[in-house]
């Protein structure tokens, strides 16, 4: 059973421009969580997503959007970077069949803005 | 009242002692206490959970003690190792909301001293 991936590991982008972020969810878990993990801190809940559609957002702007794909798999993007946004950016995935409490966490993709 | 509060921020013990974790939160809503471990460069990794439930739950040389009264809830790590040396986070979910995001503690760093 292969977990979450996601990809790219790393990342650089300057201050205006705009990134996209992927992650492929475990085998067989049909919600998508994607979290920010500021160096030090504990990861921050950005959105969610449940068979294709947003099921709950975190307290971030509107320039960070996201999607989620028949085979469950799901992008973050983030428009107009700002230096903060440099972070950890964690994908998270739940079993299928309901919304269930236990989510599983990928590798994460490092995110610098310069 | 969405925080969760962990303590401490950083812990040193000496191979084979006992790491004592603590958290606590305010709402009453949680229903669900998971602990994640996190090596750097990585992405956290569920540890244990807990439900309301039960006081206490036991896996392996971890176990979570739960007081529902007090709203605290705690984990031990026995016979500490030098491979335990990481970042713990606690965390707690409502299963019952919109949506099951985890709220996160701001993290204990371990070290498992030889």
């Amino acid at each position: 059973e292969t977990g979450v991936t996601q990809s790219p590991t790393h990342l650089i982008k300057t201050r205006g421009q705009q990134v996209t972020l992927r992650c492929s969810s475990q085998s067989g878990h049909n919600t998508v969580s994607w979290y920010q993990q500021a160096l030090g801190q504990g990861p921050q809940f950005i959105f969610q997503y449940y068979r294709e559609e947003e099921n709950g957002r975190g307290n971030f702007p509107p320039r960070f959007s996201g999607l989620q794909f028949p085979n469950y798999s799901s992008e973050l993007n983030v428009n107009a970077l700002e230096l903060d946004d440099s972070a950890l950016y964690l994908c998270a995935s739940s079993p299928a069949g309901q919304l269930t409490d236990t989510q599983y966490f990928g590798p994460g993709t490092r995110l610098t803005v310069l | 009242q969405q925080q969760v509060k962990q303590s401490p921020q950083s812990l040193i013990v000496q191979k084979g002692g006992i790491s004592i974790i603590n958290c606590a939160y305010e709402n009453t809503a949680f229903d669900y206490f998971p602990w994640y471990q996190q090596f750097p460069g990585k992405g956290p990794a569920l540890l244990i959970a807990i439900r309301p439930d039960v006081s206490e739950k036991k896996e392996g040389r971890f176990t979570i003690s739960f007081n529902k009264s007090a709203k605290q809830f705690s984990l031990h790590i026995m016979d500490s190792q030098p491979g335990d040396s990481a970042t713990y986070f606690c965390a707690a979910s409502a299963q019952g909301g919109a949506t099951n995001k985890l709220i996160f503690g701001t993290g204990t760093l371990l070290a498992v001293q030889p």
